[in-house]
């Protein structure tokens, strides 16, 4: 059973660039939240889908958006990229109100 | 705003040692905290949780308490080995999203 998975593992783009990210879940998780690490700080809670709907969405600009597809996978899109847009972004992927699982990240450098 | 927060970027401990994670929230209704490890080039893996109807959860080597009168929540980990080796994050869970801290890099020295 693989776990959550998300490409590309790394990724260098410059600033005022768009950019996609993408994420697998879990099997049997329909439910998708993004966060932003950036270094040396913890998780930051970007947005959350289920059944394609953006559920929730964290202090983020509206650059910052999503989609959720019928077969739960999810991408994080972000324009206009910024210097302070460099982090690692993790998926994390869940059943409903259940433990979140994350992946492994993608390394997101701006310059 | 740091609505949870760990104060101790790094912690030392000798193998076999006791390690003692700490972590203080400010926000009253948060109602269930988590613990997550994370090793460089992975993500964060669940650890450990505990629901404020609890002071005190076990799992093996892994102990968390929770103090709510002093918004206090820490994790002990006996005995500490060298694969503890990672940063510890702890989070509060609200409405489905976690609020992490800034996380604690635990080292074990054999």
């Amino acid at each position: 059973d693989a776990g959550v998975t998300q490409s590309p593992t790394h990724l260098i783009k410059t600033r005022g660039q768009q950019v996609t990210l993408r994420c697998s879940p879990k099997s049997g998780h329909d439910t998708v939240s993004w966060y932003q690490q950036a270094l040396g700080q913890g998780p930051q809670f970007i947005f959350q889908y289920y059944e394609e709907e953006e559920r929730q969405r964290g202090n983020f600009p509206d650059r910052f958006s999503g989609h959720q597809f019928p077969n739960y996978s999810s991408e994080l899109n972000v324009n206009a990229l910024l210097l302070g847009d460099s982090a690692l972004y993790l998926c994390a992927s869940s059943s409903t109100q259940g433990e979140q699982y994350f992946g492994p990240g993608t390394r997101l450098t701006v310059t | 705003d740091q609505q949870v927060k760990q104060n101790s970027p790094s912690l030392s401990v000798q193998e076999g040692r006791i390690s003692i994670l700490n972590c203080d929230y400010t926000n009253s209704m948060f109602d269930y905290f988590l613990w997550y490890k994370k090793y460089p080039a992975e993500g964060p893996t669940f650890l450990i949780s505990i629901s404020s109807i609890k002071d005190k959860n076990e799992d093996g080597r892994f102990t968390v308490f929770l103090n709510k009168s002093a918004k206090h929540l820490s994790l002990h980990i006996v005995p500490s080995q060298p694969g503890d080796s990672a940063v510890y994050f702890c989070a509060a869970l609200q409405g489905g999203k976690l609020i992490f801290g800034q996380g604690t890099e635990l080292s074990v020295k054999p």
